[in-house]
């Protein structure tokens, strides 16, 4: 069964550090999607992606994150300069229709932890 | 701007036991309404995606059904197992837009 993929399933770093995670959707999916879930509280809704652009972000999604996808089948999430309050679990996610349609699928998650 | 609450924060059942989740949302102007569980430290696993124009949708022992009007989804599993305990989210669309507005979830136990 096809399968969002995201790696490292988790991450340590310094405060101030860059950090890339990366995602690969399900192949024929068009609509991609970031979500955090920082520990005991709710699913957050970062960003979703269409088109080689971004369709729609949240107020968490600041100048300090990014979203790329560089090529047919990675999706990236980038956080320029890390702060403690980004320690979470991120979630990426796909779907085949956009919008308020789409059934949503979503990876294993990758933990950042900022030190 | 939607808002999703779930009914019970926690439950705990014996094995075999029915029993309902339940979603409540603000915004009734939803196309659909999706159920994931999430098992400790991993993903969110789809269970089932309710269109708005649907009042039940089924998969094996699980059974979810969507009221808009009332702003109201129910998730019932049949016949619980240990292998049911998770946490249960639901999450409703934002009518205009693409973000999906989780709510708490229940985390369930079930015992043997």
């Amino acid at each position: 069964e096809p399968e969002v993929t995201q790696t490292p399933s988790h991450q340590v770093t310094q405060m101030g550090q860059e950090v890339i995670l990366r995602c690969v959707p399900i192949s024929n999916h068009l609509y991609f999607y970031w979500y955090r879930q920082i520990l005991g509280q709710k699913v957050e809704f970062l960003v979703s992606f269409y088109n080689n652009e971004i369709s729609e972000k949240s107020e968490i999604f600041d100048d300090q994150f990014s979203v790329e996808r560089p090529d047919g089948s990675n999706f990236t999430l980038k956080i320029r300069s890390t702060k403690l309050e980004d320690s979470a679990m991120y979630f990426c996610a796909s779907s085949e229709a956009g919008g308020p349609f789409g059934e949503l699928f979503f990876g294993e998650g990758s933990r950042l932890t900022v030190l | 701007k939607q808002e999703v609450t779930q009914i019970p924060a926690a439950l705990s059942v014996p094995e075999g036991e029915n029993l309902v989740l339940n979603c409540s949302f603000t915004d009734s102007a939803i196309y659909n309404l999706q159920w994931f569980r999430q098992d400790p430290g991993k993903g969110l696993t789809s269970l089932l995606l309710i269109q708005s124009s649907q009042r039940e949708q089924t998969s094996g022992r699980l059974n979810a059904s969507l009221d808009k009007s009332s702003g109201r989804s129910t998730l019932y599993i049949a016949a619980s197992q240990p292998g049911d305990s998770a946490t249960y989210l639901c999450a409703a669309p934002k009518p205009s837009g693409s973000r999906l507005t989780f709510g708490e979830g229940t985390q369930l136990t079930v015992n043997p």
